[in-house]
């Protein structure tokens, strides 16, 4: 069976430092990938999304960016936090070939950026 | 612009009772909607989903209806159970046949409290 793993669970930061966030996926192959952001009181709104290794689209403007260095690796970085980007992150993935495409969703990462 | 839409931030309801869950979408390319569960501080799971070729599907107490010509759709829950508390949210997607472009577009959700 499929699983998605996501790291750390929790995180606190100071404003301005690096951030990555982890994703991996097991037990499936060319997955598509997405990193979503749930801020508070506020719905989930996609922020990445990746079809394959290197392939990166991004929805919205951002201070964040987006690597697949590894067919089931996705990650999510920073290089200088702001107060903004506080919130909850959520990596989803789905089967490539799905004709229609339920997403799963990881355990989330809660980013506090002080 | 939102195009998927849950107008009711929070719904209460006594345990036994129904639960009605609304969702409206505004582009009509959406041919595919889900419904999402989400409790605090973890990941939404896939609860139940509806193709725009169907009117109505059921998994045990979980009803999904859509109304294409009203670009509106719910989430019946019956009996409502004090579990049911969560975040629910409502989730569509214009997929297309063979790409590998699939993304959703999802609501602001609704928070469900079901009493004991």
């Amino acid at each position: 069976s499929q699983t998605i793993h996501q790291w750390p669970a929790t995180l606190v930061q100071p404003v301005g430092s690096p951030l990555s966030l982890e994703c991996t996926v097991e037990g499936t192959s060319n997955p598509n990938l997405y990193w979503y952001r749930q801020a508070a009181g506020r719905g989930l709104q996609l922020l990445f999304y990746s079809v394959g290794i290197g392939q990166i689209s991004s929805e919205v403007p951002q201070n964040l960016s987006a690597s697949r260095p590894q067919d089931r690796q996705f990650i999510l970085s920073s290089k200088k936090l702001l107060l903004s980007d506080s919130g909850f992150y959520l990596c989803a993935w789905t089967a490539r070939l799905a004709v229609y495409n339920e997403q799963f969703f990881g355990p989330g990462t809660r980013l506090t950026v002080l | 612009d939102q195009q998927v839409k849950q107008n009711s931030p929070s719904l209460s309801v006594q345990e036994g009772r129904i639960s009605i869950l609304n969702c409206d979408y505004t582009n009509s390319m959406f041919d595919y909607f889900l419904w999402y569960k989400k409790y605090p501080a973890e990941g939404p799971t896939f609860l139940i989903s509806i193709s725009s070729i169907k009117d109505k599907n059921e998994d045990g107490r979980f009803t999904v209806f859509l109304n294409k010509s009203a670009k509106h759709l719910s989430l019946h829950i019956v009996p409502s159970q004090p579990g049911d508390s969560a975040v629910y949210f409502c989730a569509a997607s214009d997929a297309v046949r063979g790409g590998s472009n699939y993304k959703l577009t999802f609501g602001k959700g609704t928070l469900l409290t079901v009493n004991p």
